[in-house]
């Protein structure tokens, strides 16, 4: 199985700020990463998919790059509503894994 | 829009069954594969299972194999887990979530459920 291993396991920011998650595979899993975001009592929401392409009304201030092992998600300037959890999750190959998050506090 | 409503979690023992319902809304159910992914509580998302559109094809997590069949109903728009010899660590939420492209099962989610909630214990 592929192992996804997110860093860090939680920050503290505060709105305006640029912030950074990274996220990485236990083997070259090309594109095949997606982002979510979940909050707290609440299913989780697609961000973004193919490492770079955000989903449908995604906001512009979030954003993927990365290939092969190594992969980030870039909020841009961070706001209130950003606060929650996120996680990738790679689609390369089954069983799809997941990384073991990163929860984004005020 | 598109809707995806679990049903079916409660209270079950260890060793008994349980199955879980997913009703469908808002896109044409037949063309996508559908996946349950399990959250047990304070902890991490984990895939669980997939089904194709059309149901011939099926993948599960290894924690599951053998214990969880995942089926659906395309004249009903419902995706179904059945869950046999419960395991007091099968306690999680348990949502469902639609594969973004038809005909494939390539993992993207686009949409999920709220959840159903499944706790095992005696």
């Amino acid at each position: 199985d592929i192992q996804m291993t997110q860093s860090p396991s939680s920050l503290s920011a505060s709105v305006g700020d640029r912030v950074t998650i990274t996220c990485r595979a236990s083997q070259d899993i090309s594109n095949y990463l997606a982002w979510f975001q979940q909050k707290p009592g609440k299913a989780p929401k697609s961000l973004i998919y193919a490492a770079s392409s955000l989903q449908s009304e995604v906001p512009s201030r979030f954003s993927g790059s990365g290939s092969g092992t190594d992969f980030s998600l870039t909020i841009s300037s961070l706001q209130p509503e950003d606060f929650a959890t996120y996680y990738c999750q790679q689609y390369n190959d089954y069983p799809l894994t997941f990384g073991g998050g990163t929860k984004v506090e005020i | 829009q598109v809707q995806l409503v679990e049903s079916g979690g409660g209270v079950g023992q260890p060793g008994r069954s349980l199955r879980l319902s997913c009703a469908a809304s808002g896109f044409t159910f037949s063309r996508y594969a559908i996946h349950w992914v399990r959250q047990a509580p304070g902890k991490g998302l984990e895939w669980v299972a997939v089904i194709s559109y059309d149901g011939e094809n099926t993948y599960y997590a290894d924690s599951v194999k053998g214990r969880f069949t995942i089926s659906r109903d395309n004249s009903k728009n419902t995706l179904y887990l059945q869950m046999n010899s419960l395991r007091p660590e099968d306690t999680a939420l348990y949502y469902c979530a639609k594969d973004s492209r038809p005909g494939t099962m390539v993992g993207i989610f686009d949409y999920w459920g709220q959840g159903t909630l499944v706790t095992v214990s005696s």
